[in-house]
């Protein structure tokens, strides 16, 4: 069975300060792995994704994650931290054969002043 | 283009009623997929539909239904609605390995 774990429910950091916010996955298969960006009253938003290329994975608005197969981590780092990244981020696995995502439950990321 | 649009955005139902929601994928998009997201539970995924045939599904009970159309617009329908159903439903359209995902549908069952 496929499953997603974001290990932090809420992160707080300064603006200017790094981000990093942490998943881990379990499956049988090597999955495609996701991030994505939601804000209040909005849809879900691809910040990067994962399909067994490089291992590190750039995506929008400075944003990267680093896929560790023997951690089975995803983990999705910023160098410094804008206000308008506060949000909910939620991390998604993927197997072949279809569009069907498991997301982790999600870390709301404040980041103050 | 036009990204995923989902109608109605906001839906008001009793227990018991039955409702549709429907969304339009973007152009060329065969995919579509659907998630239930609530507070308690997160996001879930309810079923994927490719070229009108159900490709997969989620772990719901019968009375989440859907269906696509030749011209890969979705609708999913609940029927006999519960409390816990209130939730926004996403609806999510997909290629090469790329969800695109809609605003959703706000769905408040009283």
């Amino acid at each position: 069975a496929q499953s997603v774990t974001q290990l932090d429910s809420h992160v707080s950091v300064s603006e200017g300060t790094p981000v990093l916010l942490r998943c881990n996955y379990s499956s049988s298969y090597s999955p495609s792995l996701f991030w994505y960006v939601q804000h209040p009253n909005k849809g879900l938003q691809l910040l990067l994704k994962y399909t067994s290329a490089a291992t590190l994975v750039k995506g929008i608005n400075g944003f990267e994650a680093e896929f560790k197969k023997s951690e089975t981590s995803f983990h999705l780092t910023k160098p410094s931290a804008h206000m308008s990244d506060a949000a909910e981020y939620f991390c998604g696995a993927s197997n072949t054969g279809g569009f069907k995502t498991i997301f982790g439950a999600g870390t709301r990321l404040f980041v103050k002043a | 283009k036009a990204g995923v649009t989902q109608t109605p955005r906001y839906l008001i139902k009793t227990r018991g009623q039955q409702v549709t929601l429907s969304c339009s994928p973007i152009s060329g998009h065969r995919s579509v997929s659907w998630y239930q997201q609530t507070p308690g539970q997160g996001l879930q995924f309810l079923f994927e539909y490719f070229s009108e045939t159900q490709r997969n599904k989620g772990n719901f009970p019968g009375r989440f239904s859907g269906r696509q159309f030749s011209n890969s617009r979705s609708e999913m329908n609940v029927s006999t609605l519960e409390l816990g159903d209130s939730a926004l439903y996403l609806c999510a359209s997909s290629s090469n390995n790329e969800q695109f995902f809609g605003p959703g549908t706000r769905l408040t069952v009283l």
